[in-house]
């Protein structure tokens, strides 16, 4: 167990729908990732929240969004979905910005949309 | 464009033999080099990490190698066994933007056989 817990583990869904997944990071940890993965594109970063505030956006669709709360879990929210969507979505935290001793990745929520 | 090209995509190697993953990336810029390993069904897990002020860094049967001037960064796994058998990430980012969000390369696929 990685300590970033991420919920749920499979969703399946039909396009169009909007879905929410969520993310606690390791006990401490201020900064929570989100990244996509997909077989094509592999490991795409889409955004990066500490304590609260947005702190980088990577390749995030207009349809994505995400926020982290004052407990510092976090959300990402996919909407009006495609069959594109699908992939695995990945959330990792770390202490402060990530440094020399990287980022621990949460097992992830595999994303099907039909 | 930011981008971090990985060779091979996939790789099979006996067990005991030497395995050998290349990176290279574009941006100078980029400061850190991390390998993930990940297994399926799992997260991506922080393996060996490496700045540019060092030309080597080992930590047990893994090194990896680095060349500033080229560009290039690999993983070399020695004595590798079947438990190595995993999908392995190299990455790069750079701290200006005091961010650290990485960029990925798209994975290499090692089976190791008995």
């Amino acid at each position: 167990d990685s300590g970033v817990t991420q919920t749920p583990k499979h969703l399946i869904t039909a396009t169009g729908q909007r879905v929410t997944l969520r993310c606690s990071p390791r006990s401490g940890d201020l900064s929570v990732y989100w990244y996509q993965q997909s077989l094509d594109q592999g490991l795409q970063f889409l955004i990066q929240y500490y304590n609260g505030e947005e702190r980088a956006k990577g390749n995030i669709l207009e349809r994505f969004s995400a926020q982290q709360f004052p407990d510092l879990h976090s959300e990402l929210n996919l909407s009006s979905l495609e069959l594109g969507d699908s992939a695995l979505y990945f959330c990792a935290s770390s202490l402060r910005w990530a440094g020399l001793y990287g980022y621990t990745f949460g097992s992830g929520t595999r994303l099907t949309v039909v | 464009q930011q981008q971090v090209k990985q060779s091979p995509q996939s790789l099979i190697v006996q067990k005991g033999g030497i395995s050998i993953i290349n990176c290279a990336y574009e941006n100078t810029a980029f400061d850190y080099f991390p390998w993930y390993q990940q297994f399926p069904g799992k997260g991506p897990a922080l393996l060996i990490a490496i700045r540019p002020d060092v030309s080597e860094k080992k930590e047990g049967r893994f090194t990896i190698s680095f060349n500033k001037s080229a560009k290039q960064f690999s993983l070399h796994i020695m004595d590798s066994q079947p438990g190595d058998s995993a999908t392995y990430f190299c990455a790069a980012s750079y701290s200006g933007a005091g961010s650290y969000q990485l960029t990925f390369g798209k994975g290499t696929k090692l089976s190791v056989i008995p």
